[in-house]
This record gives structure tokens, C-alpha cells and sequence, in this order.
């Protein structure tokens, strides 16, 4: 089945320390996106890359890191710098201009 | 500036009673994409529909609807005859190309809370 899959799905982080989201995605897509999305707001674009090798920071991307060394994947890490990171992280990709998104099922991470 | 607002954060509904959601998009651009989204309890958002700014006709797709004014930018959902498994948050989204780098981005609205009571 194609898709796209995060991982973990439940993640705790302790102050201070980095952590990194997993995302994968099977649909030969070149555009994959981070989101992040907190209660009762819509979801703010954190990163984005078109290419293997090349991404651009989104709206929030300040505490937020990601690598782009392969088609498929598109991990985000998220710093000790990010000094709100509690949230429900979702990745998603697209193969065109104006296409649709598809969505993972998201990361929900949580600072203990 | 892009813009999209969902001026119904939560609305509730009894089970075969018709609903809508709306959608109202801020754009200058003259080409641009809309989109509305579900994300159920498990967070995942599903696709529902996509609209180009040159199409403003209509869709049904069984219970669901969807009406595309360009005169009020407005891109408006409606579910006839709501079922439990309608509950959800829905989100509508634009998308405009990036005029420094032409990449097409996602602006999405603050989502609506539907709640549909059996």
C-alpha cells in the first residue's frame, strides 16, 4: 500500500533534549511538508522540500531542523531551542503544483 | 496576503440534519487551489476535495457538496442527512504559488469542530 507513515506516534521529550520525527512516504512524491498543529488552531507549515537535497523554511521553522538526503524520507528534529514543542506534528506530501497533500497520521509530542 | 477563515469553530448537529461549513479565502493571486480536508479522533487529514480557481461549478459526491463562489471568495461544504461518522474537524486550505520561489504552499483555516449527536 502507498502512504505515507510517521513514527513515533506518541513521543516525550525531556527539556533539553533533541528529538527527531520520522516520516516515509512510498508515492514517488517530489514535495513533502511538515506541519505543526495546536488545539484549536489550523496547521502552521514548519519546513518544506520540492527536491531531494534542498528544503526551505516555513512559517515557524525557528527550533526546528530537518535533512532532505532522500526522496522518501524527510525527518524532523526538533531542538532544545524550540521552547514550545508540545504539539501534534503532522507530515505530509505531493507530487505536483496544486495537487492535494496526503497526510500521515502525525506525531503527537509532548515535553515531560 | 493569503488568508482563509473558518468563522465556525464548533458546530452540532443531530443525526440527519444537514450541515454547512463555511469557507471564506483572502487572495490576490488569479490562480490558486482550494481544498477542504477531514481529520477525525485518529488525526490523519483526509483529502476531500480540490477546486481550481478556474472551476467554479458545483460538486456532489453523495452526501457531500461543495459550492465555490469567487464573487464572495467563499468555498462553502455542505453534508445532507449527517451521520455520526461525520464527526470530525474540517479544514478548508488555499493554495498559492510562493512569489519568491513559485513553490505552491498550503494556508489553512482554523478548522471547524462538527459534532454530529446520534
Amino acid at each position: 500500500d502507498g502512504g505515507i507513515t510517521q513514527s513515533p506516534k506518541y513521543l516525550f521529550r525531556k527539556e533539553g533534549q533533541n528529538v527527531t520525527l520520522s516520516c516515509e512516504q512510498n508515492l514517488n512524491h517530489d514535495a513533502m511538508y511538515w506541519y505543526r498543529q495546536d488545539p484549536g488552531q489550523g496547521l502552521r507549515l514548519i519546513y518544506y522540500s520540492q527536491i531531494v537535497n534542498d528544503f526551505q523554511k516555513g512559517d515557524i521553522a525557528e527550533g526546528y531542523s530537518v535533512s532532505r538526503e532522500k526522496k522518501e524520507s524527510f525527518p524532523l528534529t526538533v531542538t532544545s531551542a524550540q521552547k514550545n514543542p508540545t504539539a501534534f506534528y503532522l507530515c505530509a506530501s505531493k507530487w505536483g503544483q496544486g495537487t492535494e497533500a496526503f497526510f500521515g497520521q502525525g506525531t503527537r509530542l509532548t515535553v515531560v | 496576503a493569503q488568508k482563509v477563515t473558518q468563522a465556525q469553530t464548533e458546530i452540532s448537529v443531530v443525526e440527519k440534519e444537514d450541515v454547512t461549513l463555511d469557507c471564506v479565502y483572502e487572495t490576490r493571486d488569479t490562480t490558486y487551489y482550494l481544498f477542504w480536508y477531514k481529520q477525525p479522533p485518529s488525526g490523519e487529514l483526509v483529502f476531500l476535495i480540490r477546486r481550481n480557481s478556474f472551476d467554479e461549478q458545483n460538486e456532489i459526491s453523495g452526501r457531500y457538496s461543495w459550492n465555490f463562489q469567487k464573487s464572495t471568495s467563499s468555498f462553502n461544504f455542505t453534508i445532507t442527512a449527517s451521520q455520526v461518522v461525520d464527526s470530525a474537524v474540517y479544514f478548508c486550505a488555499l493554495s498559492v504559488a510562493s512569489p519568491t520561489s513559485g513553490t505552491y504552499k498550503y494556508i489553512f483555516g482554523t478548522g471547524t469542530r462538527l459534532k454530529v449527536l446520534a
